[in-house]
């Protein structure tokens, strides 16, 4: 088992939807990053979390740290969000971060 | 401030070739990462420099992968001889560990294909 675990692996929706990215993780962490990835391969850092939630424009990410879980919503989704979207967990320990597989998204016109 | 920066953005090579990829960090960031990220899969750790030392390089395929940080300031990868699932693409990130736990500032990528 992964220790980090994204979910969905795919998101189709369309353009204006809400979306919701899950992430559960396993270890201890300080911190919990949201990243974007392109088509290109360049990484985005969208955010980075240790406690509560945060919003950038449409993007609102959420940390429940009891639970070990985190989300990361999209309001009025559009074709440009289409992308990858990776959790990552920075351990507690070190300055390691364990990288979830990511979920591909794709918002269709 | 400028970002990570990293060269060439893609790379084909055929199987058994060499190839380098060079990163250049934030300034003053001491701390500098290679990841490999096959398609479909999250960046893998590569190699870990503190300054000119490495931290850790658990993952590095040793055997044909080699990474340098003479001076503590750029970095490069090397991949001798490459085989065909070496095709990724390799994100170089750097930190300065005074931005907080975990703070990592990636470059754009190096998409290689090995055929």
């Amino acid at each position: 088992k992964n220790e980090v675990e994204q979910s969905p692996q795919n998101l189709t929706a369309q353009e204006g939807e809400f979306i919701t990215i899950n992430c559960s993780y396993s270890v201890g962490i300080s911190a919990l990053h949201w990243l974007q990835q392109h088509p290109g391969g360049g990484i985005v850092s969208l955010f980075m979390l240790s406690s509560g939630k945060k919003k950038h424009g449409r993007l609102i990410a959420t940390i429940n740290i009891q639970e070990k879980h985190s989300s990361l919503h999209i309001t009025a989704s559009h074709p440009r969000d289409s992308a990858v979207y990776i959790c990552a967990a920075a351990s507690g320990r070190d300055d390691k971060i364990i990288f979830g597989k990511g979920t591909r998204l794709h918002i269709l016109p | 401030e400028a970002g990570v920066a990293q060269s060439p953005r893609y790379k084909i090579i055929e199987k058994r070739q060499s190839v380098a990829f060079w990163c250049n960090p934030i300034s003053g960031h001491a701390t500098l990462y290679w990841y490999q990220q096959i398609l479909g899969q999250g960046p893998k750790l590569l190699i870990q420099f503190q300054n000119n030392g490495v931290v850790d390089d658990s993952q590095l395929p040793k055997d044909r992968f080699s990474a340098e940080r003479l001076k503590g300031v750029d970095s490069t990868l090397k991949i001798q001889p490459a085989k065909l699932e070496d095709s990724a693409v390799y994100l170089c990130a750097s930190s300065s560990g005074t931005s907080g736990p975990g703070t990592q500032y990636f470059g754009p990528g190096t998409r290689l294909l090995v055929l």
